[in-house]
């Protein structure tokens, strides 16, 4: 089986900086995905890394390292908006293999 | 550029009803996929069509759950008769699946909440 763990909850200021930690053990790997989910609605794509190192992207940026079976997504200028579900998801072959997903909950 | 389109949003029925959802995916995408979340919990892949053929649904409960995609564009999902613990998110996603292993993203409609009652 896989094995995908990110925390369960996080909270964090409105501006402030947070970083949702992924670790994964699978049977193989073709690259990691992060998506955003708000409540009641679709996981949308934040990032995808299958190469070690840093994506940026905007406010949002996704690291890699394959050797350490780890990922972060960090979120930086945070908005109230942005308080969602983010899951982390590996890649084998077509099929993603999904954490139990992040809450982050911004506060003002 | 529309999305993933699902139907029904919501759903309740009795448990040992039967209930279908549908779902139409991004114009041109050829892999469709179901997935079911549970509250608290990542989507969990049910099947994998690419164009009309199922390629992959070893995680779909047989005895109880169907689905087809019928000219490689729509595809329907059905459970019957349904049980309590079926009480979910019932997700569709596509994607464009050129060759294995290359960059494919897939893309989620917005799900139909089931309950079983």
């Amino acid at each position: 089986g896989q094995n995908i763990d990110q925390p369960t909850e996080m909270t964090a200021t409105e501006g402030a900086i947070v970083q949702i930690n992924c670790t994964y053990q699978t049977s193989g790997f073709n690259g990691l995905f992060w998506y955003q989910q708000h409540a009641g609605e679709a996981p949308t794509f934040l990032s995808y890394n299958v190469l070690d190192g840093l994506e940026e992207k905007g406010r949002f940026s996704s690291f890699l390292s394959r050797s350490k079976g780890y990922s972060y997504l960090l979120l930086k200028e945070l908005q109230m908006k942005d308080s969602a579900s983010y899951l982390c998801a590996v890649r084998l072959d077509y099929k993603l293999s999904f954490g139990a997903g992040t809450t982050v909950t911004v506060r003002a | 550029e529309a999305g993933v389109v699902q139907s029904p949003r919501y759903k309740i029925i009795e448990k040992k009803q039967p209930v279908a959802f549908w779902c139409n995916p991004i114009s041109g995408h050829n892999t469709l996929y179901w997935y079911r979340q549970n509250l608290g919990q990542g989507p969990e892949l049910l099947i994998r069509y690419e164009n009309e053929e199922a390629v992959d649904d070893s995680q779909l409960p047989k005895d109880r759950f169907s689905a087809e995609r019928l000219k490689g564009v729509d595809s329907t999902l059905k459970i019957q008769p349904a049980e309590l613990g079926d009480s979910a998110v019932y997700l569709c996603a596509s994607s464009f699946r050129l060759s294995a292993g290359g960059m494919e993203t897939q893309y989620f409609g917005p799900g139909t909440r089931l309950l079983v009652l």
